[in-house]
Formats: C-alpha cells, sequence, structure tokens
C-alpha cells in the first residue's frame, strides 16, 4: 500500500502569510493526489485535484503542485478563514484510498 | 448536492449497526460512493467504496469482512452494513461522492457526518 506523510504535522501563522504544507508518497503517484480541508466539527471540503487543479470555488490564493512523491499545498496571504487541518490523499493505487495524516494551521 | 448521514449511535462491542447516506440535488446512479472515518483527535481513513452500478466494491482491511456497503439507486440512498462492531470502530462516518475519471479519483462531496461510538 502507498503511505503518504505530511509536514509539518502542524503550524502557526499570521493573517497574510504564506503557508506551504508537504505531503510525500511511498513511492510515485504520478499527479493522483489531491487536498482537503477540515474545520473542528465540520466535514472535510474538497480542495484540488490532480496535484494542481482547484476545485470550482476553492478562493485563487490555494494552490498545489508536485508529481511523483512530492507534493505541496501553498496557502498565499492566509485569511482567517483557512485556519484548519488540511490532508492529503491519494488515489494512484486503489484501494486503499490512502489519505495523510494531517497538518494542522493555527493562529500564531 | 445535499448528503445527509445518518443511524449512528452507541452499540456494544460484538454489535451491528447501519448507516444511510440520504443524496440530493444529483443524479445518484451515476456516482460512485465512499465511506470515510474519523475516529476521536484522529485523521481521516477511508472505509469502503462502491461503484455507481454496485459492480464493484472495495474495503479497508481493516474493516473487510465485517461491514458492507450498499446502494438503492432507486431511492438514491448509500447503506453500511457494520456487524462484529469493536471499540476501533468508532468513529463520525461520513458518506462522500467519489467522483473522477481513470485513477483521478476524489471526494468532492461530503455529509455532515454520523457518530458511531462502541462501547460496553
Amino acid at each position: 500500500d502507498i503511505q503518504l506523510t505530511q509536514s509539518p504535522s502542524s503550524l502557526s501563522a499570521s493573517v497574510g502569510d504564506r503557508v506551504t504544507i508537504t505531503c510525500r508518497a511511498s513511492q510515485s503517484i504520478g499527479t493522483y493526489l489531491n487536498w482537503y480541508q477540515q474545520k473542528p466539527g465540520q466535514a472535510p471540503k474538497f480542495l484540488i485535484y490532480a496535484a494542481s487543479s482547484l476545485q470550482s470555488g476553492v478562493p485563487s490564493r490555494f494552490s498545489g503542485s508536485g508529481s511523483g512523491t512530492e507534493f505541496t499545498l501553498t496557502i498565499n496571504s492566509v485569511q482567517p478563514e483557512d485556519f484548519a487541518t488540511y490532508y492529503c490523499q491519494q488515489s494512484s493505487s486503489v484501494p486503499p484510498f490512502t489519505f495523510g495524516p494531517g497538518t494542522k494551521v493555527d493562529v500564531k | 448536492v445535499q448528503l445527509v448521514d445518518s443511524g449512528g449511535g452507541l452499540v456494544k462491542p460484538g454489535g451491528s449497526l447501519r448507516l444511510s447516506c440520504a443524496a440530493s440535488g444529483l443524479t445518484f446512479s451515476h456516482h460512485n460512493m465512499a465511506w470515510i472515518r474519523q475516529g476521536p483527535g484522529k485523521g481521516l481513513e477511508w472505509v469502503a467504496y462502491i461503484s455507481f452500478g454496485s459492480s464493484t466494491t472495495y474495503y479497508a482491511e481493516s474493516v473487510q469482512g465485517r461491514f458492507t456497503v450498499s446502494r438503492d439507486n432507486a431511492r438514491n440512498s448509500l447503506y453500511l452494513q457494520m456487524n462484529t462492531l469493536t471499540v476501533d470502530d468508532t468513529a463520525v462516518y461520513y458518506c462522500a461522492t467519489a467522483t473522477g475519471y481513470g485513477l483521478f479519483r476524489y471526494f468532492d462531496y461530503w455529509g455532515q457526518g454520523t457518530p458511531v461510538t462502541v462501547s460496553s
């Protein structure tokens, strides 16, 4: 099975900061990598598919990049509503549909 | 699109529970579906997947042989039959649409989740 790791596991940021989260796969997964945002007490929200394609309605300050085994989610100028936990998920080799362990972004 | 999860509750170890997910605002019969869970204070764990016509099902190793995913396209509903429950199955369970093409598959719409607690 493909394993996903995320770094850092948590980070603190101020409004307006640029935030970068890394997701690494245990083997090459091409660009079959998706990103989700989850706020406390809420269901996850789908953000990015195919490593870099923004889901409709997601603000353009979110972007994704990468291929193979290393991927990044970047939030340019983080806003108050962006403080949440972010998960990556792969679909290159299923089952299982693996999720990363999550990165919590909180207020500095 | 709206997905409404229901059926969660408190159950004793070894017991059974059936979760439901009612879908609206989409052509349900055209969508592959999945169940994903989140244990207390934990991350997301994919549980089960079913294709739009029920011909293909997948399960996480942790639930294989104990859980069964099914759907009724006429009722726009998804189900998860959970048997032989253990304390490790305690989680919030979400249904989600599993969209995409080829290997590009992602979970784009999610229910609100239904909590399952397995405890004696």
